[in-house]
């Protein structure tokens, strides 16, 4: 079984200050593990994604995130957050032979202030 | 553009009517899903289908069923709507990539259902 944890529901940042997001996922093989952002009233577009290769995934709009396997982790940063960032965020995650589906967790809230 | 589209935004139906919710995708992917979206509890998944005439249930199929009678389209069905069935519904769809499920899903716009 797969599963997903997203540390803290909601998140607020100073325009130009770092953003960090967490996600912590639990597999019992290795896993694919990807970043979503939905906008207000939006469906859900992919930030960045691991696939076993890089551990360092860079994405759209300056984001990346970095696959931690002793921590079993993959935060997503940002190191200068614009207030166009104000989103929802989801990490989820999938593993070969895992019938083709995403477990997404419950998503952050992130908040920019001026 | 990989297009996924909903046939409504919003809908409002009343307890105990049956409900479609359509959606179309235009990339000739496999692998359809549909997701029911609740504050506080991220996206779970209902039901998803790998190819024609084929589905298998998700996390929370109870209440739902699909169809899936053309590749492009997935349908959700409420047999008789409640009002624990006000949610976001998302669908998406995904193409298999070297045997791998390592591609991305592509999302529709969602459409927001209020059972009154």
């Amino acid at each position: 079984a797969q599963s997903v944890t997203q540390l803290g529901s909601h998140v607020s940042v100073s325009e130009g200050a770092l953003v960090l997001l967490r996600c912590n996922y639990s597999s019992s093989v290795p896993p694919y593990l990807f970043w979503y952002v939905q906008y207000p009233n939006q469906g859900l577009q992919l930030l960045l994604k691991y696939t076993s290769a890089a551990t360092l995934v860079k994405g759209i709009n300056g984001f990346e995130a970095e696959f931690k396997k002793s921590e079993t982790s993959f935060h997503l940063t940002k190191p200068s957050a614009h207030m166009s960032d104000a989103a929802e965020y989801f990490c989820a995650v999938t593993t070969p032979g895992s019938a083709r589906q995403l477990t997404f967790g419950s998503g952050t809230q992130l908040t920019v202030l001026p | 553009d990989v297009k996924v589209t909903q046939s409504s935004r919003y809908l409002v139906k009343r307890t105990g009517e049956k409900v479609f919710l359509e959606c179309v995708q235009d990339m000739d992917h496999e692998n359809m899903f549909w997701y029911r979206q609740d504050p506080g509890l991220g996206l779970r998944l209902i039901y998803f289908s790998y190819d024609v005439k084929m589905k298998e249930k998700g996390d929370i199929p109870e209440g739902y069923s699909v169809s899936r009678e053309k590749k492009e389209r997935f349908s959700l069905i409420l047999e008789s709507a409640s009002t624990n069935q006000t949610s976001m519904y998302l669908c998406a769809s995904s193409q298999i990539q070297g045997g791998g499920w390592n591609t991305e899903a592509f999302f529709g716009q969602g459409t927001r259902l209020t059972v009154v």
